[in-house]
């Protein structure tokens, strides 16, 4: 099986600030990675698949980079919408969550 | 508008059995594949199962395998999810989900989500 891992678990910032997560995958996947924000009580959206790809309506602040085992989720300018829990998921042999990294105001 | 509705969840014994049920409109629900995917209280997300868009492919998580079994009725537009022999740690809330492309199950992302239902497996 394919482990996801994500860090930091926890990430404090300010509106403004350019953030990152990392997402590690235990193998190799190519770019079959996908990011996916999530708010309490609310199902995750789709933000970035392919990688670096980014989903039709998501703002421009939102990019994503990686190959292999390494990948990267930044956030230019974080903005008051922002503050949520993503998650990275690898889809390159069925499919598997990474634990999740909740973006708190500082 | 595209949407997935899910609904069957509540309260239920250790041991027991439910069915959950995923409702799409706004696209041609026979030809996407859709996943369950669970969230467990203040935790992450798991993949549980996938069925291909002409119902002649399924996988399971290990966690579920032999326990759960999905299916589909294409001519309603809806997806299902039989549980049995729940236990403690199948409490969470199920979100039904389409794969990206149509026809496509492998190597694709989740594009559409239903607001999930709650399933609460106690004694």
């Amino acid at each position: 099986d394919i482990q996801m891992t994500q860090s930091p678990s926890t990430l404090s910032a300010s509106v403004g600030d350019r953030v990152a997560i990392t997402c590690r995958a235990s193998q190799s996947i190519s770019t079959w990675l996908a990011w996916y924000q999530q708010k309490p009580g609310k199902a995750p959206k789709l933000l970035i698949s392919k990688a670096s790809s980014l989903e039709s309506g998501v703002p421009s602040r939102f990019s994503g980079s990686g190959s292999a085992t390494e990948f990267t989720l930044t956030i230019s300018s974080l903005q008051p919408d922002d503050f949520a829990t993503y998650y990275c998921q690898q889809y390159d042999t069925y499919w598997t969550f990474g634990q999740g990294t909740k973006v708190e105001i500082k | 508008q595209v949407h997935l509705v899910e609904s069957g969840g509540g309260v239920v014994q250790p041991g027991r059995s439910l069915r959950l049920s995923c409702a799409a409109s706004g696209f041609t629900f026979s030809s996407y594949s859709v996943h369950w995917v669970r969230q467990a209280p203040g935790k992450g997300l798991e993949w549980v199962a996938v069925m291909s868009h002409d119902g002649s492919n399924k996988y399971y998580a290990d966690s579920v395998k032999g326990r759960f079994t999905v299916s589909r009725d294409n001519s309603k537009s809806t997806l299902y999810l039989q549980m049995n022999s729940l236990r403690d740690e199948d409490t969470a809330v199920y979100y039904c989900a389409r794969g990206v492309g149509r026809i496509q199950l492998w190597l694709s992302a989740f594009d559409i989500w239903g607001q999930g239902t709650m399933v609460t497996v106690s004694p």
